[in-house]
């Protein structure tokens, strides 16, 4: 079945500081990837997501290119922000034997990012 | 248009309790699916309705149980709670296929 595998964490930067949370994934045939943010005591945000390979899904400065050949859908962002703060899941849909979507999201286990002043 | 609704926000019960969270999803969408999340892990999948037929279930034991309702709203129900099944219950609506599951605020369960 369709996994995902994120960089180990917590991350812990400087305001302004470069961000990269890595995220590889398996997945059978080429599903959605998507990134979610979760802020202290609230459920799951969408932040970002790509649809086919290559696609690069950016939002609120954050980017994450689908990468077929590498199997990665890394998330980078140029400057960081304290309110960034939040743990960050990689997710891709399972696909079921058809080959349709099926509202299963497979996540990793999530990165704590926080940012200081 | 309104999100993701969960009720309640916070629960607290004891063990072999049963407990019914609830979950209405965004307007014009047709499914629903559950997860669980223990504190410091992603969100693991329970279960997913669409047109009040599941559809899918996760590796969950059959204390366990959901349903959808004629307006695609959905419960969630467990019994026989245990301390393990502390967590952070997300519903999630979803349109179909090639869409995005959008979350709720989830429902914070606590077992005594």
């Amino acid at each position: 079945g369709n996994s995902v595998t994120q960089m180990e964490g917590p991350v812990t930067l400087s305001e302004e500081a470069f961000l990269t949370i890595n995220c590889t994934y398996t997945a059978t045939g080429y599903p959605s990837l998507f990134w979610y943010v979760q802020y202290p005591g609230e459920g799951l945000q969408l932040l970002l997501k790509a649809t086919k390979a290559d696609d690069k899904g950016s939002n609120k400065g954050f980017e994450a290119t689908y990468r077929k050949e590498t199997t990665s859908f890394h998330l980078e962002k140029g400057s960081v922000q304290v309110s960034d703060s939040a743990v960050y899941f990689c997710a891709l849909p399972s696909i079921n034997a058809g080959g349709t979507s099926y509202g299963k999201l497979t996540f990793g286990q999530g990165t704590i990012l926080t940012v200081h002043p | 248009d309104a999100g993701v609704t969960q009720s309640p926000t916070h629960l607290i019960k004891t063990r072999g309790q049963q407990v019914t969270l609830r979950c209405s999803p965004i307007s014009g969408h047709k499914s629903v699916s559950w997860y669980q999340q223990v504190l410091g892990q992603g969100p693991q999948f329970i279960f997913q309705y669409y047109e009040k037929e599941e559809r899918g279930r996760g590796n969950f034991p059959d204390r366990f149980s959901a349903r959808q309702f004629p307006n695609y709203s959905s419960e969630l129900n467990v019994n026989a709670l245990l301390l393990g099944d502390s967590a952070l219950y997300l519903c999630a609506s979803w349109g179909g296929q090639g869409d995005t599951q959008y979350f709720g605020p989830g429902t914070r369960l606590t077992v005594l």
